[in-house]
């Protein structure tokens, strides 16, 4: 079936470093990735997404690129900073069977100031 | 707007206990589903709807029911809780279900505990 694999599970950096996050989806008709910011206690929040048409696409300091014939896809986050600190999740959602959005299973990452 | 609201927020059921998660959006947002998040399993899909009176299973169905009577409304009922069903209960909206509309609005979830 389906699958996102999402890595790494946990990534501590020092503030002002980068924080890359990596994820392989299964399904090629997959078209669009989106990633999600969790923070404590609050559901997930879009933060960037990235069409199959795409290869690259940046927000400030944040960045998704996109390899269709590998199959991966990541986030960039360029001078981290403490309120980066929370859990991200990539997924993958493929234009039929319902539009259904697979998520991987979670970074959790940790800004160190 | 308030956006999607879920509650109660924390609730802790007994087996075999009934109970209904209300979620509620006032976007006017077509799409509505609802997802559990478990520990090390990201986000799966229990049950969305494309519209009013209309709703399908997603990956993880079994033990839940929907309805969609009014587009605001997307109630999630647990007919005789389990302790597997202990999680974080997500309700989510987008537009409509179509492709060229794809944000997802997540609401503050539900923290279900099945003793």
């Amino acid at each position: 079936g389906e699958n996102v694999e999402q890595h790494p599970s946990t990534l501590s950096v020092q503030e002002g470093d980068s924080a890359v996050i990596k994820c392989t989806y299964s399904d090629s008709a997959s078209n669009y990735f989106p990633w999600y910011k969790q923070e404590l206690g609050k559901g997930p929040q879009l933060i960037i997404d990235i069409r199959s048409n795409v290869g690259e696409k940046k927000d400030q300091r944040i960045a998704v690129t996109l390899n269709k014939t590998a199959k991966h896809f990541s986030l960039h986050i360029t001078e981290t900073q403490p309120e980066d600190s929370a859990v991200y999740f990539c997924a993958a959602r493929r234009p039929q069977g319902g539009f259904k959005t697979i998520f991987g299973a979670g970074t959790r990452l940790f800004v160190k100031a | 707007n308030a956006g999607v609201t879920q509650t109660p927020k924390f609730q802790v059921l007994k087996t075999g206990q009934s109970m209904t998660l209300q979620c509620a959006q006032d976007m006017n947002h077509e799409y509505m589903s609802w997802y559990r998040q478990d520990p090390g399993m990201g986000l799966r899909l229990i049950h969305y709807s494309v519209g009013a009176g209309i709703t399908d299973q997603g990956e993880v169905p079994n033990g839940y029911n929907v309805s969609r009577s009014t587009t605001e409304d997307f109630p999630l009922r647990l007919l005789s809780a389990a302790p597997s069903q202990t999680s974080v209960y997500f309700c989510a909206s987008k537009t409509d279900w179509t492709a060229s509309t794809d944000t997802q609005y997540f609401g503050p979830g539900t923290r279900l505990t099945v003793l």
